[in-house]
């Protein structure tokens, strides 16, 4: 099955800095890699995806980008504040498949 | 906005003792979910459904067995519990992948449950 494996664990930046989190997956049949972000006491929420047709992917502060060929994708969160404090966790999907693989998460600590 | 419910925030329970574990959503979605998760291990799926009394196991299904009588709930059972199930559980839904739907989760705020 598809394996996902996410770097850093853990994150620590200065508020304005940028942060960077990557993920490899093993599978090259997956074609939907969606990021999640779970802030204290909260369940994991859609920030952003990507689908395995584009290379890069921008929602404001956040970006996506995706390599294909190397099997890796990536986070970018630029000009970060406190409130992007949280853990983050990438993942994978396989097209036809309602499952997530999951990678195992990234906690984000931004100081002010 | 899609609601995911689950029932309890925290729970604790005695070993040995059954356990129920419930969740509901307000969205009419096919898929329901049931993940655990534990620190460095991220979030590992214990079972899905893709229909009223339809189940797949996930990674982890060991120890577990759930129940999906209604569309809109979905229980995951601890028969019998034990310390090592000591964990923050999390449900989750989707609708069902057709054309190019994309395969979205939305989650409860999880149930944090501990075995002594």
């Amino acid at each position: 099955g598809e394996n996902v494996e996410q770097h850093p664990s853990t994150l620590s930046v200065q508020e304005g800095d940028s942060a960077v989190i990557k993920c490899t997956y093993s599978d090259s049949a997956s074609n939907y890699f969606p990021w999640y972000k779970q802030e204290l006491g909260k369940g994991p929420q859609l920030i952003i995806d990507i689908r395995s047709n584009v290379g890069e992917k921008k929602d404001q502060r956040i970006a996506v980008t995706l390599n294909k060929t190397a099997k890796h994708f990536s986070l970018h969160i630029t000009e970060t504040q406190p409130e992007d404090s949280a853990v983050y966790f990438c993942a994978a999907s396989i097209s036809g498949y309602s499952t997530l693989t999951f990678g195992k998460g990234t906690m984000l600590l931004v100081s002010p | 906005d899609v609601k995911v419910t689950q029932s309890s925030r925290y729970l604790v329970k005695r070993t040995g003792e059954k356990v129920f574990l419930e969740c509901v959503q307000d969205m009419d979605h096919e898929n329901m979910f049931w993940y655990r998760q534990d620190p460095g291990l991220g979030l590992r799926l214990i079972y899905f459904s893709y229909d009223v009394k339809m189940k797949e196991k996930g990674d982890i299904p060991e120890g577990y067995s759930v129940s999906r009588e209604k569309k809109e709930r979905f229980s995951l059972i601890l028969e019998s519990a034990s310390t090592n199930q000591t964990s923050m559980y999390l449900c989750a839904s989707s609708l069902p992948l057709e054309g190019l739907a994309k395969n979205i989760q939305y989650f409860g705020a999880g149930t944090r449950l501990s075995v002594l």
